[in-house]
């Protein structure tokens, strides 16, 4: 079965600077999907960013990186030039490309707190 | 339709009383998920419908637990006779996909249980 590990509950960062969450997953197959999402309090969840594991290609939208690392089995999300707004609970999740309804895998979560 | 909606947003109960809470998709999505949230955790997977299909379940889905989605419209969540390790947030997302895994879930606000 797969799993995903965020090993860090909580998180901080000023306005403006960068910070990197981490995540680790283990799986056994080569083709599958990874994810981020953002669920600040009391509001629904939001992708952040999404990885597609047969591409090299690390993905970027706006602020927000990941640092995929196949072999390693890591997935890390930077987000540079810190905002008051990003401070909400981030998830890592993984989805296997097998079958056309697999369910998401979440991570714990890790809570980002952004100070001013 | 601008995103998946969920009633009632907070329910508070008794233990040993029945809820039900409500999903409507996003209306061209033909896949929607169910997942719990418990305080501090990711999201965890408790069942998945293909149109009016109920394709998988989980194995945190008691006997308690049933879920509907009649014409693969709107779906819905009962509890049976709840106990307080029910007390959750309730999650529901939808998707419009055929098969690909890469295709995002978009969650709605979930549903709070407080079983008292």
């Amino acid at each position: 079965a797969q799993t995903v590990t965020q090993s860090q509950p909580e998180m901080s960062v000023q306005e403006a600077e960068t910070v990197t969450l981490s995540c680790t997953y283990d799986t056994s197959e080569s083709d599958y999907y990874l994810f981020w999402y953002k669920q600040p309090p009391s509001r629904q969840m939001i992708l952040v960013i999404r990885q597609e594991a047969y591409k090299q290609q690390n993905a970027t939208e706006n602020r927000f990186s990941v640092n995929f690392q196949k072999a390693a089995k890591s997935f890390s999300l930077k987000i540079s030039d810190s905002q008051l707004g990003d401070a909400a609970m981030y998830f890592c999740a993984y989805r296997s490309a097998m079958g056309a309804g697999t369910a998401l895998i979440f991570g714990k979560g890790t809570t980002l707190s952004v100070s001013s | 339709d601008t995103g998946v909606s969920q009633d009632p947003r907070h329910k508070i109960t008794k233990r040993g009383q029945n809820v039900t809470f409500r999903c409507d998709p996003i209306s061209e999505h033909n896949r929607l998920y169910w997942y719990r949230q418990t305080l501090g955790q990711g999201p965890e997977f408790l069942t998945y419908f293909q149109n009016e299909a109920q394709l998988e379940k989980s194995r945190l889905l008691s006997d308690r637990f049933s879920a509907e989605r009649p014409k693969g419209s709107f779906s819905t969540l009962e509890i049976q006779r709840t106990e307080q390790g029910d007390s959750a947030m309730y999650l529901c997302a939808s998707v419009r996909g055929q098969s690909s895994g890469a295709n995002v879930l978009t969650f709605g606000a979930g549903s709070r249980l407080t079983v008292l």
